[in-house]
């Protein structure tokens, strides 16, 4: 069956320090969504990627969508402490959505 | 504006116990309605997925089960919980964007 890989599983950054996560799908996909979940919280969507090659970017965050579409990462330049979370990518598959095991993000001030 | 509800927002059971949760969406007709199931510290799981009233598709074996006995309702029941079942539900639905937006999601502990 489809998995989507996510690596680094955890992630300590000083406040100020780049901080990146990569997706890595077994399978082509057809779009990939980026989450993000505060502890304590559910997750909310960032942003969806559906072009091979995509890159968008929300203020300090940048996103990429792999040639082949079967990888993609999130990079956060600058980390600030609301940053703290895990993010989870998604790859859509025909109405499923198959989650990575997310990164967990700490931000020391 | 969309809105999704879940409840409880916490729950906790005895093993052995049955179980029901309920998940409504509001302001939006025939979305495509998921659980998810979180352990602690850990990814999501899809546990079922459901494309309109009645029809469930179930990702993984289990002792859970899934009804959609309305448009925008989902629920999620068990009869008999494990201890592995514990964790954090959530329930989540989309229109064709394929944006999923998640509810405020279920605690529950089995003891």
């Amino acid at each position: 069956g489809q998995q989507v890989m996510q690596i680094p599983q955890y992630q300590h950054v000083q406040e100020g320090e780049d901080f990146t996560t990569y997706c890595n799908s077994s399978t082509t996909l057809s779009n990939i969504q980026w989450y993000k979940q505060r502890p304590g919280g559910h997750p909310v969507f960032l942003i969806q990627l559906v072009k091979s090659g995509e890159v968008k970017k929300q203020k300090r965050l940048t996103f990429q969508f792999g040639e082949a579409k079967k990888n993609s990462s999130l990079h956060i330049t600058a980390t600030q402490t609301t940053d703290v979370g895990t993010y989870f990518c998604a790859g859509d598959n025909f109405n499923k959505f198959y989650f990575g095991s997310g990164t967990k993000l700490n931000v020391k001030p | 504006s969309q809105t999704i509800h879940q409840w409880p927002a916490t729950l906790v059971q005895p093993v052995g116990s049955p179980l029901s949760l309920e998940c409504t969406v509001e302001g939006t007709s025939n979305p495509n309605l998921y659980w998810y199931r979180q352990a602690a510290g850990r990814g999501l799981q899809l546990l079922f997925y459901s494309v309109g009233i009645g029809q469930i598709s179930s990702e993984v074996p289990q002792n859970l089960s899934a009804s959609r006995p309305q448009d925008r309702q989902f629920i999620l029941s068990s009869k008999k919980l494990l201890l592995s079942d514990s964790g954090f539900y959530l329930c989540a639905w989309t229109e064709t964007s394929a944006t999923q937006y998640f509810g405020p999601g279920t605690r529950l502990t089995v003891l």
